[in-house]
């Protein structure tokens, strides 16, 4: 079946620095992909909606400039956490949707970010 | 507006017994319906969906969901509990499903919990 990876699937940065997170469709080609956050033993909230070749769509109080996000191919999607403080901890979960049958989306296993 | 309940925050089941898992939705048009499995720390494991067709779709581990579209509901079920079926089921939707830019609907969640 088709897979979503993320990377890294752990990471703890220092307050005021920047985090890189990957999402890559691995065996098929994504035109769309959903960045989501969690918090502990809540749902998944979407944070934007990228599109590759264009700038991502962010839900409503989501702050762009602070998750900065690239879709630069069909197969890959970044999402960069800039200045990173402590309230930014959380699950991030990545989707992309699968360009030939776009009932199809599937979800990478997630990144866990802790930001000391 | 749109949306989907999952009014259960917590089920419990002892191992052997059936399971139901509720979901009812609010959304226009002909939505797809999802179930998820998130284990801790883990990203979201696709369980089944409905499309069209059959209102009893079968999916992994044994487990099932039966669509009411009178009910707008998604019960998941399963017909004998295993302990290691214990996890955090989502219902998810996607209204409008015929389009492309239509997102994915996240329930709150509900903590299933089986004894031996």
């Amino acid at each position: 079946g088709a897979v979503v990876s993320q990377h890294p699937s752990w990471v703890i940065c220092k307050s005021g620095t920047s985090v890189k997170i990957e999402c890559r469709s691995l065996d098929f080609q994504a035109t769309t992909m959903f960045w989501y956050r969690q918090f502990p033993k809540q749902s998944l909230m979407l944070m934007a909606t990228s599109n590759e070749g264009s700038k991502a769509t962010y839900e409503q109080g989501v702050e762009k400039d602070k998750f900065l996000i690239n879709h630069a191919s069909l197969t890959l999607s970044t999402l960069t956490v800039t200045s990173a403080h402590p309230e930014d901890s959380s699950f991030y979960i990545c989707s992309a949707r699968d360009r030939a049958y776009s009932y199809e989306q599937y979800f990478g296993p997630g990144t866990r970010l802790t930001v000391t | 507006a749109q949306s989907v309940a999952q009014p259960e925050d917590q089920v419990n089941v002892a191992e052997g017994n059936p399971l139901t898992v509720k979901c009812t939705y609010s959304v226009s048009g002909n939505p797809y319906l999802f179930w998820y499995v998130q284990y801790p720390n883990r990203g979201l494991q696709f369980l089944l969906k409905y499309i069209t067709g059959d209102n009893l779709v079968k999916g992994s581990y044994g487990f099932e969901a039966e669509f009411n579209k009178s009910q707008t509901s998604f019960h998941l079920k399963k017909p004998s509990a295993l302990v290691s079926d214990s996890a955090l089921y989502f219902c998810a939707v996607r209204p409008q499903a015929y389009s492309s830019a239509s997102k994915i609907i996240f329930g709150s969640g509900t903590r299933l919990s089986i004894r031996p």
